[in-house]
């Protein structure tokens, strides 16, 4: 079975702290994406990775950044952690091919910016 | 501009009967649809996928049909059981140059009392 990771279930972090969040799946997977998940605004888009070192913007990339720097690992990166950061944040993964895959996600870490 | 809708209320129904949720769309020509299982503090679970040139597609007791012509897929959940009880979410897959990526709705909360 796919298994996605992620590093940590909960988490709270201070105003201004630089936060990591890590993702790694077991699959072998080249695709990988971070989302975060707010009630009323649903799965919205962060960073995507299609390759190792590859990162595209989502829909909401504003204050967030992203590592690759191995297939296996994504890393979410908050400089400087805001409140408006609370949220939860979902890692997925999914393979490239012409076979349409399903996305699979890992268990979520909800983080709390005080 | 883009937009992705599911039923705007949350959905209570009685054990057995068939639950029904909607998923409309503008502005997008998906090339396939998808619809996962969302339980609190979870990640989301794939349950099922349909292309563009295809009207219905069954998986046991769920059903999901897509219209283009509508812009809308219905999925359907037959016999329901409260284990049913979970946020169902839509996603558009929306292929492009350098890969695909999926966009989801809010999500519909569904309750199944027994």
């Amino acid at each position: 079975d796919v298994k996605v990771t992620q590093s940590s279930r909960y988490l709270v972090k201070r105003t201004g702290e630089k936060v990591f969040l890590e993702c790694v799946q077991d699959m072998d997977h080249e695709n990988m994406f971070w989302y975060r998940q707010d009630p009323g605004l649903g799965l919205r888009l962060i960073y995507f990775s299609y390759d190792v070192k590859m990162k595209e913007k989502g829909d909401i990339p504003e204050g967030y950044s992203v590592s690759r720097e191995k297939k296996e690992r994504f890393s979410l990166i908050l400089e400087s952690a805001s409140t408006n950061q609370t949220s939860m944040y979902l890692c997925a993964s999914r393979p490239t091919g012409t076979n349409l895959y399903e996305q699979y996600f890992g268990p979520g870490t909800r983080l709390t910016v005080t | 501009s883009q937009k992705i809708e599911q039923n705007s209320e949350a959905l209570n129904i009685q054990e057995g009967k068939t639950a029904t949720l909607t998923c409309n769309y503008t502005n997008y020509s998906p090339a396939y649809l998808q619809w996962y299982r969302q339980d609190p503090g979870r990640g989301p679970v794939f349950l099922l996928l349909i292309r563009e040139n295809e009207k219905e597609k069954r998986k046991e007791r769920l059903k999901v049909t897509f219209d283009t012509t509508l812009k809308q897929s219905l999925f359907h959940i037959t016999a329901s059981q409260p284990a049913d009880s979970a946020t169902y979410l839509c996603a558009l897959d929306i292929v492009e140059t350098s890969g695909s990526r999926l966009t989801f709705g809010e999500g519909t909360q569904l309750t199944v009392n027994p």
